[in-house]
């Protein structure tokens, strides 16, 4: 079945970098988008940009540009997040999604991994 | 940015009882709408796209309707497994944007 399989849980320090993993499997991950999102504890969910696997290309939401990297790594079917000068603001659940669609972004989140809670605390 | 208002943002009901859920963009955003339903320490699960196609697997009970600024997800009897936290979203624009959410608790 269709599955995403996110890192584990990370502590870190204000100012610091976190990259999250997120391993696909049961499908084909070129040919899925990738969608990044967060989620502040007792928050609503936060879309943050996505990445397309087959060539890379990415899309960033204004709030996090210039501080959020989202890369692929095609051989082992996983996308990978880096956010980095991390603040206390940035605590958060992270969860990476597939677009619904194949081939072509539609905007649909399906299915989700099981979310990465990041930590940012002195 | 494309500001998406739920209501009400939380709301007791019973078993079998019918409840609809409202969201409404501060822009027209066509039938770019998307309803997720989420438990407490889950991932969102997503139950409708595309204002009111029902995601596979999804119960019939489910159902979405609306369309430009004003959208509603209705359940037309309660379940208990239905109780949950619901969030509307948009795909029209970026940055995708979501609802604040609406909390179904038990009555």
């Amino acid at each position: 079945q269709v599955q995403l399989v996110q890192s584990g849980s990370e502590v870190k320090k204000p100012g610091a970098s976190v990259e999250v993993s997120c391993k696909a499997s049961g499908y084909t991950f070129t040919d899925y988008y990738i969608h990044w999102l967060r989620q502040a504890p007792g928050q609503g969910l936060e879309w943050m940009g996505w990445i397309k696997p087959n060539s890379g290309d990415t899309n960033y939401a204004q709030k996090f540009q210039g501080r959020v990297t989202m890369t692929r790594d095609t051989s082992i079917s996983t996308a990978y997040m880096e956010l980095s000068r991390l603040s206390s603001d940035d605590t958060a659940v992270y969860y990476c999604a597939r677009d619904w669609n194949s081939g072509d972004y539609v905007g649909w989140f399906d299915p989700w991994g099981q979310g990465t809670l990041v930590t940012v605390s002195s | 940015d494309i500001q998406m208002t739920q209501s009400p943002s939380s709301v007791s009901a019973s078993v079998g009882d019918r409840v609809t859920i409202t969201c409404r963009a501060s822009q027209v955003i066509s039938s770019w709408l998307a309803w997720f339903q989420q438990k407490p320490g889950q991932a969102p699960k997503l139950l409708i796209y595309a204002t009111s196609i029902l995601q596979s697997g999804v119960p019939s009970r489910f159902s979405g309707s609306g369309s430009g600024t004003v959208f509603t997800l209705t359940i037309s009897s309660l379940q208990p497994e239905d109780f949950a936290t619901y969030y509307c979203q948009q795909a029209n624009s970026f940055p995708i944007t979501f609802g604040q959410g609406t909390r179904l608790e038990i009555k």
